[in-house]
């Protein structure tokens, strides 16, 4: 079965500091990445999403992630949070062509500190 | 103002008792998802519907009934309630897409509580 796995479940950082979120996916055949955000009391939102072309994705807030098709991996980056960058952040794959079902990880909660 | 909404907001029921959630969308999409959030598993789909009339079972279907006769509409029954289906249920759309890759909105969750 296809499934999602975000490496920090709890993430403390600095303002300023530099952010890496880890997603590792398993599934062999072709994939839509996406990346979402709940701030607190808040629905998802989606930061950004990869289906094809260019690997480096830039999404809104100055998130961007990489696929790296050979390590199953989706990485989220940021090169300096803010304190409103807190929140909890979920790596989801799709199955293309699989109704869309979107397999979701456990997500990562990050607290950024002033 | 058009997207989707959920209620109730918040719910506190008990044991045995069925419940209802709903969830309606403005934007006709095609699909439409329930999920349920919990700690430590992320986000697990319950139930999905790829057109009206049109519903198949997700990760975790068990003790959960759903419905869609209309487009706008695709509520979530819990027919007999159990402290295990304590959780934040999230009703979720998309536009219809051969190759999925269109984005899910989300509602604004309900906060379900089984005593």
């Amino acid at each position: 079965a296809q499934s999602v796995s975000q490496h920090n479940h709890h993430v403390i950082l600095s303002e300023a500091a530099s952010l890496e979120l880890g997603c590792n996916y398993s599934y062999g055949g072709t994939v839509n990445l996406f990346w979402y955000v709940q701030y607190p009391g808040q629905h998802l939102q989606l930061l950004l999403k990869y289906f094809s072309g260019d690997p480096l994705v830039k999404g809104i807030k100055g998130f961007e992630a990489e696929f790296i098709k050979s390590k199953f991996s989706f990485n989220l980056r940021k090169p300096s949070v803010q304190w409103s960058d807190t929140a909890e952040y979920f790596c989801a794959v799709s199955i293309s062509g699989g109704y869309n079902k979107l397999i979701f990880g456990a997500g990562t909660r990050l607290a950024v500190h002033p | 103002d058009a997207g989707i909404t959920q209620s109730p907001r918040y719910k506190i029921t008990e044991t045995g008792r069925q419940v209802t959630l709903m969830c309606h969308q403005t934007w006709s999409h095609s699909y439409m998802f329930w999920y349920r959030q919990d700690l430590g598993h992320g986000l697990r789909l319950i139930y999905y519907s790829a057109a009206a009339d049109i519903t198949d079972k997700g990760e975790v279907p068990d003790g959960y009934v759903v419905s869609r006769s209309k487009t706008e509409n695709f509520p979530l029954t819990l027919e007999s309630a159990t402290r295990s289906q304590t959780s934040v249920y999230f009703c979720a759309s998309r536009e219809t897409s051969g190759d999925g890759y269109n984005e899910q909105f989300f509602g604004p969750g309900t906060r379900l509580t089984v005593l």
